[in-house]
């Protein structure tokens, strides 16, 4: 079974352009998440998507950021304009069902510096 | 409100002892599960362990077992016979089981195991 891919697993860009995440999660997975992880802290939630309705993007900084999932599968995280704080790994999880035992399977990260 | 604290910044622990991260929670909801993932610096995520919070017996999976006490709110993973390979990233996380269930991660402990 493939895991959740993302892409690109680097990003450099300078503040004030704009950028964008993919992720595609685990065939069959219903709920995709973006987490935010700043270095030496923990992932922060910034979207939850059920299918492809947000369920949760209380802390999503709407004024620059925003996410979509087209078709309930694939999903972006667009970033415009960045700002140096923006700087982070961004890591796409997916979960099968919703009790409470479904682990989250997370992809390797996208890493983002904003300069 | 959630909350997650790992109060373990780092941790050195010689090879083949047992290692204990500490991880105490707070939460108003009466149903919830409690996750330990492993993070390598490579950057993945790995899922280590679940406990429910109505599980009866402490959850073990190979040489991980969660020390759950409920009452102290706290669920420390504890690491039997430490190989070098264990040297990651380690967070504790926590969601609900009912509504939104979004995982919220601790702040992490560095664990280092010295040969």
């Amino acid at each position: 079974e493939a895991g959740v891919a993302q892409s690109p697993r680097y990003k450099i860009i300078e503040k004030r352009q704009s950028v964008a995440f993919w992720c595609n999660p685990i065939s069959g997975h219903a709920t995709l998440y973006w987490y935010q992880q700043i270095l030496g802290q923990g992932p922060k939630l910034l979207i939850q998507f059920q299918n492809n309705g947000v369920v949760d993007d209380s802390q999503l900084p709407k004024d620059r950021f925003s996410a979509e999932r087209l078709k309930g599968v694939d999903s972006t995280l667009k970033i415009q304009p960045a700002k140096l704080e923006d700087s982070a790994v961004y890591l796409c999880a997916s979960s099968s069902r919703r009790p409470n035992t479904g682990e989250l399977f997370f992809g390797e990260g996208s890493r983002l510096t904003v300069l | 409100a959630q909350k997650i604290t790992q109060t373990q910044p780092g941790m050195f622990v010689q090879e083949k002892e047992a290692v204990t991260l500490d991880c105490t929670y707070d939460t108003s909801d009466q149903s919830y599960g409690l996750f330990w993932y492993k993070q390598p610096s490579s950057g993945e995520m790995i899922f280590l362990i679940y406990q429910g919070s109505y599980d009866e017996q402490n959850a073990t999976e190979g040489r991980y077992s969660l020390n759950f006490q409920k009452a102290r709110k706290s669920a420390n993973l504890v690491i039997s016979a430490s190989q070098l390979g264990d040297s990651a990233m380690y967070f504790c996380a926590m969601r609900a089981i009912q509504g939104a269930q979004k995982l919220v991660f601790g702040q992490g402990t560095r664990l280092t195991i010295n040969p």
